[in-house]
């Protein structure tokens, strides 16, 4: 079984400051993890992905996340905001290894971005 | 690639009624998912097929919901009889095994049921 909370349903930063979404996770077997985004009305986007290589994955629009397995956390950082950031933000895990896996989705934190 | 295409964006039906949504994956994809997304439950995974094959409908909420994949092409998610709690954003996501790509997703169907 697997699953992934996402500390705070909403995080508020000012345009140019640390973003950092929180995300952790529960899995029986070594996980794949991913960070996606939704811009409204839109479908959810890609950021980035941990797929038992480096642990710090550098994605999309500036963000990196960073795997720490002794803290079953895989945390979404960009060192300075943008306007264009605000958006929901969802972390996601599977099962990693050789048999596919389901994604099992957090329920999402909204970014909003004060200029 | 013109990405995961799913029609309509929006559809508003009157309760009882039979709606269907549909979907075309990204070509050469084997695996294709439906999910509902509402504010109360967040994203639901409600079904996934590999090579046109059911493999997990265990998120279907009830019978009144049904999925198809007939062809690697299009696949279509039937809900009959329409309930206002239906209503949500019904998205449509598409993959390739590669030791974890991660999904592609539509834009999503706006389902209003009243």
């Amino acid at each position: 079984a697997q699953s992934v909370t996402q500390l705070g349903s909403h995080v508020s930063v000012s345009e140019g400051a640390l973003v950092l979404l929180r995300c952790n996770y529960s899995s029986s077997v070594p996980p794949y993890l991913f960070w996606y985004v939704q811009y409204p009305n839109q479908g959810l986007q890609l950021l980035l992905k941990y797929t038992s290589a480096a642990t710090l994955v550098k994605g999309i629009n500036g963000f990196e996340a960073e795997f720490k397995k002794s803290e079953t956390s895989f945390h979404l950082t960009k060192p300075s905001a943008h306007m264009s950031d605000a958006a929901e933000y969802f972390c996601a895990v599977s099962p990693g290894g050789t048999s596919y896996g389901k994604l099992t989705f957090g329920q999402g934190t909204i970014l909003t971005v004060h200029p | 690639d013109a990405g995961v295409i799913q029609s309509p964006r929006h559809e508003v039906t009157e309760m009882g009624q039979e709606v269907t949504l549909r979907c075309k994956p990204i070509s050469g994809h084997d695996y294709l998912f439906w999910y509902r997304q509402t504010m109360m439950r967040g994203l639901e995974l409600l079904i996934y097929f590999n090579n046109n094959v059911p493999i997990d409908d265990s998120g279907m909420p009830e019978d009144r919901f049904s999925a198809k994949m007939p062809n690697a092409s299009f696949s279509t998610l039937k809900i009959q009889p329409s309930e206002p709690r239906d209503s949500a954003v019904y998205f449509c996501a598409s993959s390739l095994w590669d030791e974890g790509r991660g999904y592609t997703f539509g834009s999503g169907t706006r389902l209003t049921v009243v």
